[in-house]
């Protein structure tokens, strides 16, 4: 069975601190995102890996950076979190080149205080 | 630019009905369109997709047709079950084929 982990289900973080957020995809899929999902707002791109070290910004990407050290780890890193980046995030991954299917994580819940 | 918009929800309807969810879109290219469900406490999950105009994709007695003419690809379900209670996405690709443009989601639920 196909699978797409991530680190936390829940997690409650203050103001400043610097978040992890870690996703482990074992379908040796070569693109991977991170997401957010917002009520009323559907899900938004932040951040697009295709390859082991490479990334592209997404539609929203400030206020975060990513890492993608090993093919299926991809990480979301908040600097300093801030109350507004309260959300449901989604990693997903895909295979490399066309129009493939996206498969989800279950999503981290962050909620920062 | 690309976009997709669908019905807002929610949505509630009473087991055995019909069911349709509105989806239109615009697009510049990259003609595939989608259908992600997410049920409670998971992640979003490909229910059916098609490649083309005039395609129908289905998947657990859910299907919708793309239609060109219309930029539409509304989501239909003959006789609702308790268990297809979830939030329902409209996506297709944008920019580059990897990266999908998704709806802001219609939350279905059903009654027994």
């Amino acid at each position: 069975d196909v699978k797409v982990t991530q680190s936390s289900r829940y997690l409650v973080k203050r103001t400043g601190e610097k978040v992890f957020l870690e996703c482990v995809q074992d379908m040796d899929h070569e693109n991977m995102f991170w997401y957010r999902q917002d009520p009323g707002l559907g899900l938004r791109l932040i951040y697009f890996s295709y390859d082991v070290k490479m990334k592209e910004k997404g539609d929203i990407p400030e206020g975060y950076s990513v890492s993608r050290e090993k093919k299926e780890r991809f990480s979301l890193i908040l600097e300093s979190a801030s109350t507004n980046q309260t959300s449901m995030y989604l990693c997903a991954s895909s295979l490399g080149q066309g129009v493939n299917e996206q498969f989800f994580g279950p999503g981290t819940r962050l909620t920062v205080l | 630019g690309d976009s997709v918009t669908q019905m807002e929800g929610p949505v509630t309807l009473s087991e055995e009905a019909f069911l349709t969810i509105n989806c239109t879109y615009t697009a510049t290219g990259y003609p595939s369109l989608f259908w992600y469900v997410q049920y409670p406490g998971e992640g979003l999950q490909l229910l059916l997709k098609a490649t083309k105009a005039d395609d129908k994709g289905s998947n657990k007695g859910f299907e919708a047709t793309y239609r060109k003419e219309t930029t539409s690809f509304h989501l239909e379900k003959g006789s609702v079950q308790v268990s297809d209670s979830a939030v329902y996405f409209c996506a297709h690709p944008y920019s580059s084929a990897s990266k999908i443009i998704f709806g802001s989601g219609t939350r279905l639920s059903i009654r027994p």
